[in-house]
This record gives C-alpha cells, structure tokens and sequence, in this order.
C-alpha cells in the first residue's frame, strides 16, 4: 500500500522568510502532485511533477521531486500572507497513474 | 464559465435516505473522479472513469456508486446513508488519466 507523508503538518512562518514542505512517499512512483486549499474551498493544482529531477516554479513556489529518494520538495521563497494555506501532496504509483494518495496536508500561516 | 460543477453544493440529510450527487466537466476531459474529504482534511479517492469506463474503484462501501452517462458527467448516488458518510464530496477531471486535475466546489454532505 502507498503511504505518503507530509511533514511538517504544520508551520507558521513570518513574511519574507523561506521554508520548504517535504514529502516522502513509500512505493515507486514518476508521478507526484502539489495542491492547494483554501479554507472552507477546492483544491487548486499547483504543479504535476512526472519525472526524476523534475522542477517547476510558480511565483514564490518552487517543486522538485527526486523519485529515487522517493521524495518531493515544496519550497517557498519570501513568504507573504496569501500564501496562507493547506498545501496536499500526492503520488500516483506508477501501475496506476489515476489512483492518487494524498499527504496528510501542510497547514501553512504566514504571518507579518 | 466553469470548469467542474457540482450539485447541490450543501445536501443536508438523515441517515438510511439515498441521495445523489452530479457532476459535470465543461473541459473536454476523458477522466473523471471523486474524492472524499473527512472532516480532518484527509483526501481520499474513490472512484475513477475514463470515457465513461470505471478504471479505478477504492474500497468504498457497496452503498456508493457511480454512474458516468457520458464523458462530461459523473455521478455519484449514496444508498442507506450514515453518519460517518458526512465529509465533503469532490469531483475533478483530466485531460488524461494521471494528468493535471481540475476540481469542483465539493458538495459538503451531512447526515443526521
């Protein structure tokens, strides 16, 4: 069975500061996801990462993944407030690239 | 326009009713899914079609099923319901399976 783990599932951080969101994932796999939600709303893909090595950049995020160590990085760079969110890895096996398991989720506060 | 809708948003019921939920994709997407959220933010999958084909069907009670009439609609229709099937329900589409996922609104379910 896939298991995916978020950590931390947690973090407050202030405004202009870096950190980075770990996943780690249990089963091989070339095919992971970030999302996020807003409280009380959907969930929004931020980055389909299909590839060793793979990075993508949005704004202050950044995702890389590194399917030999089974783990991908979510990083944020200068935070600011409406970065506030939840951020949900997930994985896809590669014998099954519809069955998504999803992280516990990161609960990020930016605060100023 | 958008994208992946769902009804009814709020659906608000007593346990042992049956009720459905539909879902429609405006995007030309060939896979669809639903998912499960509890109420402490876990995601989990349940089922999945492609081109109206079920491909991915998680282990979820016999009191769910799906129905997909056509490629832009999924339904999901929830026999004898019960409390712990109070979470929020969301739909999503991609281009193909496995591909960036686009989600509904959810359709937040209570049963009393």
């Amino acid at each position: 069975e896939l298991k995916v783990e978020q950590n931390p599932l947690f973090l407050s951080m202030q405004e202009g500061k870096n950190y980075t969101i770990y996943c780690n994932y249990s089963t091989t796999s070339d095919r992971l996801y970030w999302y996020r939600q807003d409280p009380g709303k959907s969930l929004e893909s931020l980055f389909v990462l299909l590839s060793n090595g793979a990075v993508k950049q949005e704004g202050r995020l950044m995702a890389s993944l590194d399917t030999k160590a089974r783990l991908s990085t979510l990083h944020i760079t200068a935070a600011v407030h409406d970065l506030s969110a939840t951020y949900f890895c997930a994985v896809a096996p590669s014998t099954n690239a519809g069955k998504s398991t999803f992280g516990d989720g990161t609960t990020l506060t930016v605060k100023p | 326009d958008t994208a992946v809708s769902q009804t009814p948003k709020y659906l608000v019921t007593q346990m042992g009713n049956d009720k459905s939920i539909k879902c429609e994709q405006n995007l030309g997407h060939d896979t669809m899914y639903w998912y499960k959220q509890d109420s402490k933010k876990f995601l989990k999958i349940m089922f999945s079609y492609n081109n109206k084909e079920l491909i991915i069907n998680e282990t979820v009670p016999n009191r769910f099923s799906p129905k997909s009439p056509d490629k832009a609609h999924l339904n999901l229709h929830i026999n004898s319901l019960e409390l712990g099937d109070s979470a929020v329900y969301f739909c999503a589409s991609s281009q193909v399976t496995g591909g960036r996922q686009y989600f509904g609104p959810g359709t937040r379910l209570t049963v009393t």
